[in-house]
């Protein structure tokens, strides 16, 4: 059975360009989440999404945005990047919603210049 | 406001040479306690859940406890394959179904033969 993928797995971009990254979760998987893990801070959360809808989203800036498809594939997009956001970008799927045990993918690592 | 601290931030253990990973938490309501496994280069590994005080889950060379207050990762005669980052993890009570893990940033534990 396949993991859950992401991606691309590695990411250069600029300052205040625009990027969207990619989650392909476990099949028959619903809910797919985002989180940012940085050295300092550790792993924050960004949103989640269950059956196309948002369900809940972190303290993180409006640039930060994503969506889920119908076939529950998900992306997440940072627009007018920062040097800041230069992380790596985790997604995990389950099969629910609701004190699931999370399966990550081994992210996309962002460095933004 | 929810808050997960981890201690220590790093530990070297030589190889049988058991130890313990502590994690404290304050949350409004806790829903759930959860351990992850974190390998270089790749994302979480599920270990445990656990959802009341006094409870205990054990895998192997690892056994996770739960009080009020705090958990637990206990670690019995480790192996090299044992080194990685060990995330601790809660879901406090939000009121609703959610997957949104507080996680803490981590104990890096690096087991010597």
């Amino acid at each position: 059975k396949a993991g859950v993928t992401q991606t691309p797995r590695y990411l250069i971009k600029t300052r205040g360009q625009q990027v969207t990254l990619s989650c392909s979760p476990i099949s028959g998987h619903r809910s797919v989440s985002w989180y940012q893990q940085t050295p300092g801070q550790g792993l924050q959360f960004l949103f989640e999404y269950f059956s196309e809808t948002q369900r809940n989203k972190g303290n993180f800036p409006g640039r930060f945005s994503g969506r889920q498809f119908s076939n529950s594939r998900s992306e997440m997009n940072v627009s007018t990047l920062e040097l800041g956001d230069s992380a790596l970008y985790l997604c995990a799927s389950s099969l629910g919603h609701g004190m699931e045990k999370l399966f990550f993918g081994s992210g996309t690592q962002l460095s933004v210049l | 406001e929810d808050q997960v601290t981890q201690s220590p931030e790093a530990l070297r253990l030589q190889e049988g040479e058991s130890s313990s990973l502590n994690c404290s938490y304050t949350v409004s309501g806790l829903r759930g306690l959860f351990w992850y496994r974190q390998d270089p280069g790749k994302g979480p590994e599920f270990l445990f859940t656990l959802y009341s005080a006094g409870e205990e889950k054990e895998k192997e060379r690892l056994k996770a406890t739960l009080t009020k207050k705090e958990s637990f990762l206990h670690i019995t005669a480790p192996k090299p394959e044992d080194s990685a980052t060990y995330l601790c993890a809660v879901i406090p009570n939000y009121g609703g179904a959610t997957n949104k893990l507080i996680f803490g940033t981590g104990t890096l534990l690096a087991v010597q033969p």
